[in-house]
C-alpha cells in the first residue's frame, strides 16, 4: 500500500563507512528525488531523476551516488560518511511533465554518523 | 532564482487560537505553483494544498485556509481554531513551471506549537 518507501528507517554508522539508502515508489511516476533536511529542519533537494536518467544535481559531494535501476526505484549511496553527512534523507516522486505535481514523500531516513 | 520565505521561526498559541503562518516567495516565472506541507513530530511530510499562479481564488478546507496575494507574492495559511494536533513544522515551497524535474524550492519551515 505504501506510495514511497525508503529502508532504512534509521541507519547508524561510523565515520568512513560507506552505506546505501533505498527507495522505491509505486505510484507509476517518472520522476524521483533525494532531499536532505538537515538539523535545522531545512530541506534541499539533492538530486532528481526523470526515467532513471539524472536531471538535477545539486552541489552535493561527490561521495553521495544515486542509482536508478528502474523509474520505480532510486537508491542513494554514500562513501565515506562524515559527521556533517548526519541528517534526515527523504526519498520523493512526482508524474513528470509539470511543476503543479505535489512531491509524495518517503518517511525518511534518519542517518547519523557517529 | 526562486525563493520561498516563512519568516516566522516557530510560534506558540493556546489551544482554539486562530493563526495565520506567513510565506513570502520570488520568482521570475509567470507560471508557478505553491504549496504547504506539513510535518508532524513523527516526521513524515504531508502535502497539504497546491495553487498555481493563475488561480488567486482563496480556499478553505475544514479549519484550514489559504490566501494567495500575487500583488504581495504572498500565500498564507490560517488555521482556525486550533488543536494540539495541529502542532508540527509547516513548509510552504515554490515550483516553476519549467519541469517537475526541478522538485519544489521549500521554505525554512515555521514550527507551530499548539499549548492545551
Amino acid at each position: 500500500d505504501t506510495a514511497v518507501s525508503q529502508t532504512p528507517k534509521y541507519l547508524v554508522t561510523q565515520m568512513g563507512n560507506d552505506k546505501s539508502i533505498k527507495c522505491e515508489q509505486n505510484l507509476g511516476h517518472d520522476t524521483m528525488y533525494w532531499y536532505k533536511q538537515d538539523s535545522k529542519k531545512f530541506l534541499k533537494i539533492m538530486f532528481s531523476y526523470n526515467n532513471k536518467e539524472l536531471i538535477i544535481n545539486e552541489t552535493v559531494p561527490n561521495r553521495f551516488s544515486p542509482k536508478s535501476p528502474d523509474k520505480a526505484h532510486l537508491n542513494l549511496h554514500i562513501n565515506s560518511l562524515e559527521l556533517g553527512d548526519s541528517a534526515v534523507y527523504f526519498c520523493a516522486s512526482s508524474p513528470t511533465g509539470s511543476g503543479n505535481s505535489p512531491l509524495h514523500f518517503g518517511n525518511g531516513t534518519r542517518l547519523t554518523v557517529t | 532564482a526562486q525563493k520561498v520565505t516563512q519568516a516566522q521561526t516557530e510560534i506558540s498559541v493556546v489551544e482554539k487560537e486562530d493563526v495565520t503562518l506567513d510565506c513570502v516567495y520570488e520568482t521570475r516565472d509567470t507560471t508557478y505553483y505553491l504549496f504547504w506541507y506539513k510535518q508532524p513530530p513523527s516526521g513524515e511530510l504531508v502535502f497539504l494544498i497546491r495553487r498555481n499562479s493563475f488561480d488567486e481564488q482563496n480556499e478553505i478546507s475544514g479549519r484550514y485556509s489559504w490566501n494567495f496575494q500575487k500583488s504581495t507574492s504572498s500565500f498564507n495559511f490560517t488555521i482556525t481554531a486550533s488543536q494540539v494536533v495541529d502542532s508540527a513544522v509547516y513548509f510552504c515551497a515554490l515550483s516553476e513551471a519549467r519541469g517537475g524535474a526541478d522538485g519544489l524550492t521549500f521554505g525554512k519551515g515555521t514550527h507551530l506549537i499548539i499549548q492545551p
